[in-house]
């Protein structure tokens, strides 16, 4: 079993729709990143938690230390953003631990 | 601020010749990281480093691959002679703080 495990693996939307990709992980943790991967390009970190939520315009991500889950919604989600969603949680001495990461399709 | 950079970005070779990658970090950072991602699959880390000294190595297939951080600035991943399961994108990351961790582009390799 994988330390941090992601669902959905793959999702396809239409643009509008409410998504949600969730993270859940079995070790402790000093933080959490969702990271973002278009196809062809680098990865980009879209939000570092470490308790409660944050929102950077449409996207919003949760976290919840006590149960150990984390989630990533995209409100009136749009083609662009179709890409990657990788869940990440860095352990002691700056370890970077993955999930296998959420491919999202947004069709117009 | 200029991000990690990262070259060659593409790469093609046959099977057991060799190829090596170069990565900038931010000015700085302290903490290097390679990371191998086969398609479809998450970053694998290969290895990691502080400053100049290596803090994991334990995924690192040692008996081709090799990495150096000289001067704990910038850092060279070297394959010896490559396989065809090392088709992959090699990411380099590296971090300030703890924490925070800042990608490079990728350098995609595919071993024909």
């Amino acid at each position: 079993k994988n330390e941090v495990e992601q669902s959905p693996q793959n999702l396809t939307a239409q643009e509008g729709e409410f998504i949600t990709i969730n993270c859940s992980y079995s070790v402790g943790i000093s933080a959490l990143h969702w990271l973002q991967q278009h196809p062809g390009g680098g990865i980009v970190s879209l939000f570092m938690l470490s308790s409660g939520k944050k929102k950077h315009g449409r996207l919003i991500a949760t976290i919840n230390i006590q149960e150990k889950h984390s989630s990533l919604h995209i409100t009136a989600s749009h083609p662009r953003d179709s890409a990657v969603y990788i869940c990440a949680v860095f352990q002691g001495a700056q370890k970077l631990v993955f999930g296998q990461g959420t491919r999202l399709t947004i069709n117009p | 601020e200029a991000g990690v950079a990262q070259s060659p970005r593409y790469k093609i070779i046959e099977k057991r010749q060799s190829v090596a990658f170069w990565c900038n970090p931010i000015s700085g950072h302290a903490t290097l990281y390679w990371y191998q991602q086969i398609l479809g699959q998450g970053p694998k880390l290969l290895i990691q480093f502080q400053n100049n000294g290596v803090v994991d190595d334990s995924q690192l297939p040692k008996d081709r691959f090799s990495a150096e951080r000289l001067k704990g600035v910038d850092s060279t991943l070297k394959i010896q002679p490559a396989k065809l399961e090392d088709s992959a994108v090699y990411l380099c990351a590296s971090s300030p703080l703890r924490n925070t961790i800042y990608f490079g582009e990728g350098s995609w390799l595919t071993v024909v």
